[in-house]
């Protein structure tokens, strides 16, 4: 089946700090995702692209859909402390998505 | 308005036993899925639904797994037996429709630990 690669697999950062992350496929998608889970709780949607190059920003995150639809990446500038969780990426095609190993985040205030 | 809700929030049961757990997705969507997250890892699709109709369950181990969503609102994941393996995160999400343009929600899961 499809494969996700996602890195990096964790960050410790300082709050204040860019982070960057990304997410690599063998396959095309025609949607790629940005999830954010908090311990206890499912998924919530982040940023989502629709086209290849697509470049797109929700306050301090930017992400971009890769041009040859295998990859993208996700940015989040100046961070804090309420950015600490566990971010995943998700390819989408036939209806179904699927879902990298995610890029554990801590911000030390 | 009110968001996915899932039942139980945790569940241990030992190998071999059965277990169910029920999912009442936001009012008025029609797409329903249930995923399961493996420690360590991200979300993976079991099965969609559209009403009451199945969709996707290309990845539902159909000889020990089984889910129904009779009247088209709530929908019921069954596992008998259980096996050590499927100690995870059990998500459900519901959409608007179903295609991938249509945001998924997700309730908070169930955490099965099988001993």
């Amino acid at each position: 089946g499809q494969q996700l690669n996602q890195s990096p697999q964790s960050m410790f950062i300082q709050e204040g700090e860019d982070v960057s992350m990304n997410c690599t496929s063998s396959s095309i998608f025609n949607t790629w995702l940005w999830y954010k889970q908090d311990p206890g709780e499912g998924p919530v949607l982040l940023i989502a692209l629709y086209k290849a190059g697509e470049l797109t920003s929700n306050g301090r995150l930017t992400a971009q859909f890769g041009i040859t639809r295998k990859d993208s990446f996700l940015n989040i500038s100046a961070s804090i402390p309420s950015d600490v969780g566990i971010y995943f990426c998700a390819g989408g095609s036939n209806y179904k998505l699927t879902f990298g190993k995610g890029t554990l985040l801590t911000v030390n205030p | 308005e009110a968001g996915v809700a899932q039942s139980p929030r945790y569940k241990i049961i030992e190998k071999r036993q059965s277990v169910a757990f029920w999912c009442n997705p936001i009012s008025g969507h029609a797409t329903l899925y249930w995923y399961q997250q493996i420690l360590g890892q991200g979300p993976k699709l079991l099965i969609q639904f559209q009403n009451n109709g199945v969709v996707d369950d290309s990845q539902l181990p159909k000889d020990r797994f089984s889910a129904e969503r009779l009247k088209g609102v709530d929908s019921t994941l069954k596992i008998q037996p259980a096996k050590l393996e499927d100690s995870a995160v059990y998500l459900c999400a519901s959409s608007l429709g179903v295609g991938l343009d249509y945001e998924q929600f997700f309730g908070p899961g169930t955490r099965l630990t099988v001993l």
